[in-house]
């Protein structure tokens, strides 16, 4: 099924070990997300990429990189993980940036990382 | 804090009765999203409507935006036990790429 793929979908880490999380999409789309998503709390943005090439810091960036391989994907890293990191990572992607066109987010199933 | 609020944050209702949530802003936006979050599961687009719009429909949601007052409230009619989810308004604000979220509303339909 066409859509946003998410891997792994759970991980455990140690405090100061290293990850990447994964993202793909298959839509074609130019522009892909990085989310966060605490316990009883709404998405906070962490990256975002507006095309292939760039990356810019939405409203959480500390301790983490992106990299926007391709098209296609979108990679988060997360390089000495601590437990305040401890959340639920969602990738979203869209056609273009969505204030110059109405449509909606395509979200990922998510990756649920514990750091211990 | 950027971010949205939603009211209420949980809400039970029984199945065939319309559920109503609230979500209030800060600043100028271009759009209002609302989107639904069944557990453990990513996030599904519902409905967006534009800043120079004041009502939208899509089968039994209604939504309303009023942006002298910078609320939304989206109207589920006729609920169903599978309406059940958490449900989220999110908005791009003023010449922005992004999309920031409200706290979200625990919706329960009872059987």
């Amino acid at each position: 099924n066409a859509g946003v793929t998410q891997t792994p979908k759970f991980q455990v880490l140690k405090t100061g070990q290293s990850m990447t999380l994964q993202c793909a999409q298959d839509m074609n789309h130019n522009s892909m997300y990085w989310y966060r998503q605490d316990p009883g709390m709404g998405l906070r943005l962490i990256y975002y990429s507006a095309s292939e090439g760039t990356t810019d810091k939405g409203e959480v960036p500390n301790g983490y990189n992106v990299s926007r391989l391709n098209k296609r994907e979108f990679s988060l890293r997360l390089e000495s993980a601590a437990p305040s990191q401890t959340s639920v990572y969602f990738c979203a992607s869209t056609p273009g940036l969505s204030w110059r066109v109405d449509y909606g987010y395509t979200f990922g199933s998510g990756t649920r990382l514990t750091v211990v | 804090s950027q971010q949205g609020e939603e009211d209420p944050q949980a809400l039970s209702i029984q199945e065939g009765e319309n559920a109503t949530m609230n979500c209030s802003y800060k600043t100028s936006i271009n759009n209002l999203q609302w989107y639904r979050q069944n557990s453990g599961r990513g996030l599904v687009h519902l409905i967006l409507i534009r800043s120079n719009e004041r009502e939208k429909h899509s089968g039994r949601l209604r939504v309303t935006l009023d942006t002298s007052k910078k609320s939304s409230s989206l109207l589920i009619t006729a609920s169903r036990a599978a309406d059940t989810a958490s449900y989220f308004c999110a908005f791009i604000l003023d010449s922005s790429y992004k999309l920031i979220f409200g706290s979200g509303t625990r919706l329960l339909v009872r059987p």
